[in-house]
């Protein structure tokens, strides 16, 4: 059970747009804490794609952007394309236990 | 560029001490940064082990923090890992990484594949 939801799967059809959201507590997104996005390919580790809530990593196309709202944040993605199937994970510092704490990842699948 | 690397046993017998070993180049251990363990689960998502930083203070995630130490070599630039009593629950893929004080991580090991098993 990962301290931060995230929904399991998202679809969409090449060149739309999905969201995908990442709910946390009082101890976490709650608190202030930055949210960050990272992606997953099979087999590889997982790579940074947005920081503090909403900056992009030099080298990510601003396909991607992130938000934030209360105790939640999200992460867009725009003109959807076949390459951005992955895995997505969100990640916050979690007051309570002193560390980070990470979503339980959502696959994107492009159709 | 930061460069991180895992190493150690890929088989681990249960009950005994997995060990892994992280080695940074491109970088000091010894700077002002979170030095990181991570691990995923075959077809899970990711969990925080702990970090170390300015080479002595650890924090550990409370679920395995009876099990887990985490210890700097500045001599040979590396961290480590170890997490004792380990059972089939601790078969996964193990990565290290660097982060700040409520910043990313921004630099990951390619993670390594332990398997506990008899």
């Amino acid at each position: 059970q990962s301290v931060l939801t995230q929904p399991p799967s998202v679809s969409g059809a090449p060149g739309q747009r999905v969201t995908i959201s990442c709910t946390g507590s009082s101890s976490n997104i709650g608190a202030g804490y930055d949210v960050h996005w990272y992606r997953q390919l099979p087999g590889t580790a997982p790579k940074l794609l947005i920081y503090g809530d909403s900056n992009r990593p030099s080298g990510v196309p601003d396909r991607f952007s992130g938000s934030r709202s209360g105790s939640s944040a999200s992460l867009a993605i725009t003109g959807l394309q076949p390459e951005d199937e992955a895995d997505y994970y969100c990640q916050s510092f979690d007051r309570t236990m002193s560390g980070s704490v990470f979503g339980g990842g959502t696959k994107v699948t492009v159709l | 560029q930061v460069q991180l690397l895992e190493s150690g046993p890929g088989l681990v017998k249960p009950s005994q001490t997995l060990s892994l070993t992280c080695t940074v180049s491109g970088g000091s251990i010894s700077s002002a940064n979170y030095w990181s363990w991570i691990r995923q689960h075959p077809g899970k998502g990711l969990e925080w082990i702990g970090y170390i930083f300015s080479t002595e203070n650890t924090y550990y995630n409370p679920s395995l923090e009876s099990r887990v130490t985490i210890a700097v070599d500045t001599s040979k630039n590396q961290f480590s890992l170890k997490v004792r009593s380990v059972t089939g629950a601790d078969t996964a893929v193990y990565y290290c990484a660097r982060n700040g004080d409520f910043t990313p991580f921004e630099y990951w090991g390619l993670g390594t594949l332990v398997t506990v098993s008899s």
